[in-house]
């Protein structure tokens, strides 16, 4: 099984600032990469997939970048919306793997 | 507007079957590969399995975990994907999202569903 590991787990920032996750992979996966963002008791929402093509209505603070084993998926000027959970997950072969998450918090 | 509507959860006995439903609108429901993502309390994303579409056999792919307690099924003439659990474990008590797959360079989960929860415990 493919590995997914995020880093930090979590972070504490402020509004304005400009924030970047890391999600590295096991071995390679080429571009096969989406990041999702959740909330509290809400379902995962997709904000990047193929690791940089931004999804659909999805505010252009956030970008995606990588290939092979390491990502970043960052968000250029922290909003107050965006205090939330994210998750790597590779779909290069199966079984699909999600990152541990991180966190990221109001400082 | 796309929708996927899960429901079937509850409290289960361990050792026991649950069925869970995820009803799809908005879109064209044969046209999509469906998938399955658990997440149990306080805990992160764990894959469950997937469905292909008729194209491509109806086939299916499952998590270890799962394996042989697990199967997913569809009716596309009703735009509905079921997850059959069985012989339940108090480690498969988790909220249970269903998604549809597009294909886009890569299989991404791009609509979830709001999840219903399952809870295994005697």
């Amino acid at each position: 099984d493919i590995q997914m590991t995020q880093s930090p787990s979590s972070l504490s920032a402020s509004v304005g600032d400009r924030v970047t996750i890391t999600c590295r992979a096991s071995q390679s996966i080429s571009n096969y990469l989406n990041w999702f963002q959740q909330k509290p008791g809400k379902a995962p929402k997709l904000l990047i997939y193929a690791a940089s093509s931004l999804q659909s209505g999805v505010p252009s603070r956030f970008s995606g970048g990588g290939s092979g084993t390491d990502f970043t998926l960052t968000i250029s000027s922290l909003q107050p919306e965006d205090f939330a959970t994210y998750y790597c997950q590779q779909s290069y072969s199966t079984p699909w793997t999600f990152g541990q998450g991180t966190k990221v918090e109001i400082k | 507007e796309v929708q996927l509507v899960e429901s079937g959860g509850g409290l289960v006995q361990p050792g026991r079957s649950l069925r869970l439903s995820c009803t799809a609108s908005g879109f064209t429901f044969g046209d999509y590969a469906m998938s399955w993502v658990r997440q149990a309390p306080g805990k992160g994303l764990e894959w469950v399995g997937f469905i292909r579409r008729k194209a491509y056999g109806v086939t299916t792919e499952y998590a270890a975990s799962v394996k042989g307690r697990f199967t997913i099924s569809r009716d596309d003439s009703k735009s509905i994907a079921y997850l059959q659990m069985n012989s339940l474990k108090t480690e498969d008590t988790a909220v249970y999202y269903c998604t549809r797959i597009i294909v886009v360079v890569t299989a991404t989960p791009d609509y979830w569903g709001q999840g219903t929860l399952v809870t295994v415990s005697s």
